[in-house]
């Protein structure tokens, strides 16, 4: 069964490097978003991208976070300035048609210290 | 914004017990979805619910979606050990028209479930 993958697993940092997680979506879908889930909360709505664009965007989206599909595969979210409250799990989700069920990453771990 | 709240936040139980997680939305949802986290995974989709008063099943699960498209639950019947992990409740968000399939999750029901 086709899954979303994601690298690097587990992202150590320091406050203000710049990072870069992956994603690969499944193939043949065509909504991409990114969440992130700080450690025992709920899962927030980050950034939804489709035909090579932005659709939407949450607050918590701002000038230090951008995304990038750079070829047909991947994925990418880059935060170019890492702060300490950026340290959650961040998870890409991928879907095929409008409302339709999403499927997420095994996700990244991003550790900022 | 748009707000799901879900309740409760912990349930434990004895295997063989059931349980119930309640979700309610602060605006009318067009479907909701319903995810399963294990311990240290991803959100894994359930099932999704459209249509008002909406009741589906999968083995022990039963979900249902409010007359008013607000409000689901989903029950799991004389719950097992694997059933354990975090479950939210999900819903679109249709502001501006173009969110397409952006979730608005709610804070989830973490289970536990003693042998």
């Amino acid at each position: 069964e086709p899954e979303v993958t994601q690298t690097p697993s587990h992202q150590v940092t320091q406050m203000g490097q710049e990072v870069i997680l992956r994603c690969v979506p499944i193939s043949n879908h065509l909504y991409f978003y990114w969440y992130r889930q700080i450690l025992g909360q709920k899962v927030e709505f980050l950034v939804s991208f489709y035909n090579n664009e932005i659709s939407e965007k949450s607050e918590i989206f701002d000038d230090q976070f951008s995304v990038e599909r750079p070829d047909g595969s991947n994925f990418t979210l880059k935060i170019r300035s890492t702060k300490l409250e950026d340290s959650a799990m961040y998870f890409c989700a991928s879907h095929r048609r409008v409302i339709y069920e999403q499927y997420f990453g095994p996700g990244t771990r991003l550790t900022v210290t | 914004g748009q707000q799901v709240m879900q309740i409760p936040q912990y349930q434990h139980v004895q295997e063989g017990e059931d349980f119930t997680t309640y979700c309610n939305s602060s605006t009318t949802l067009s479907n909701i979805q319903w995810y399963k986290q294990r311990p240290g995974g991803h959100p894994v989709f359930l099932i999704q619910l459209v249509k008002s008063g909406e009741v589906k099943k999968q083995k022990r699960l039963t979900f249902q979606f409010g007359e008013a498209k607000k409000n689901s639950s989903l029950h799991i019947t004389a719950t097992q050990t694997t059933d354990v992990g975090t479950y939210f409740c999900a819903g679109p968000s249709n502001a501006g028209g173009t969110s397409y399939g952006k979730l608005t999750f709610g804070q989830g029901t973490i289970l536990t479930v003693h042998p």
